[in-house]
């Protein structure tokens, strides 16, 4: 148990359907990411949120919508997505610039 | 940019064997070095850390040193369990351009069988 949670674990969806991955953290942290993994891929570093901005879009596509409305909670919104978005999704935390982030257990997603 | 090597996987070893994952980097400043591991069905978890030159993380048994000249972390235990199968990941964090990014590489998955 790292002290940051998602919801929900797994998750599938049509290509029509509109959906949202949330994540909370209890760990007093200011920053906020989520990141992307697929299989045979690295990490992919999705969005950054520092004290509620957001610091970091790493040119993810419109059909991925961040929010995040206060230090503890990260929400990402999912619409007309394609099959290639499935992946495991990973929400982490720190201490702003403190380097150690901490992960939470990921949302599977399946886009069908 | 900055770039992380993982030797590939999976790597297959008997119990109480000595475990090497090599792990080479690319940084432009000063990054401090990472290894996170992926239990099945899990996220990640951080396993230790380095942040400057010859500094020795280590957690569980396991161990890595931040080698500058040679840019390299590799991670070593000295006799694995089978609770130990999981995926690793290594990773570096540069603060050279502000903000904290990670940059992780490509993963090893580790098999430890009796």
């Amino acid at each position: 148990e790292t002290g940051v949670t998602q919801t929900p674990r797994h998750l599938v969806m049509g290509m029509t359907n509109k959906k949202s991955l949330k994540c909370e953290q209890h760990l007093g942290h200011n920053a906020m990411y989520w990141y992307k993994q697929s299989a045979k891929k690295p990490l992919e570093l999705m969005f950054v949120y520092n004290f509620k901005e957001q610091t970091e879009n790493n040119s993810v596509p419109s059909r991925f919508s961040p929010e995040c409305p206060n230090s503890s909670h990260l929400f990402l919104h999912l619409h007309t997505l394609q099959p290639e978005d499935s992946a495991l999704y990973l929400c982490a935390s720190s201490h702003g610039a403190e380097e150690t982030q901490y992960f939470g257990p990921g949302t599977r997603l399946l886009v069908l | 940019g900055d770039s992380v090597t993982q030797m590939e996987g999976p790597v297959t070893l008997s119990e109480e064997a000595f475990l090497t994952i090599n792990c080479t980097y690319t940084a432009t400043g000063y990054p401090s070095l990472f290894w996170y591991v992926q239990y099945p069905g899990e996220g990640l978890q951080l396993l230790l850390k380095a942040t400057k030159a010859d500094d020795k993380g280590s957690n569980k048994g396991f161990e890595a040193t931040y080698r500058k000249e040679t840019t390299s972390f590799h991670l070593e235990k000295g006799s694995v369990q089978v609770s130990d199968s999981a995926v690793y990941f290594c990773a570096l964090s540069d603060l050279t351009g502000g903000g904290n990014k990670l940059t992780f590489g490509t993963g090893t998955q580790l098999k430890v069988e009796l």
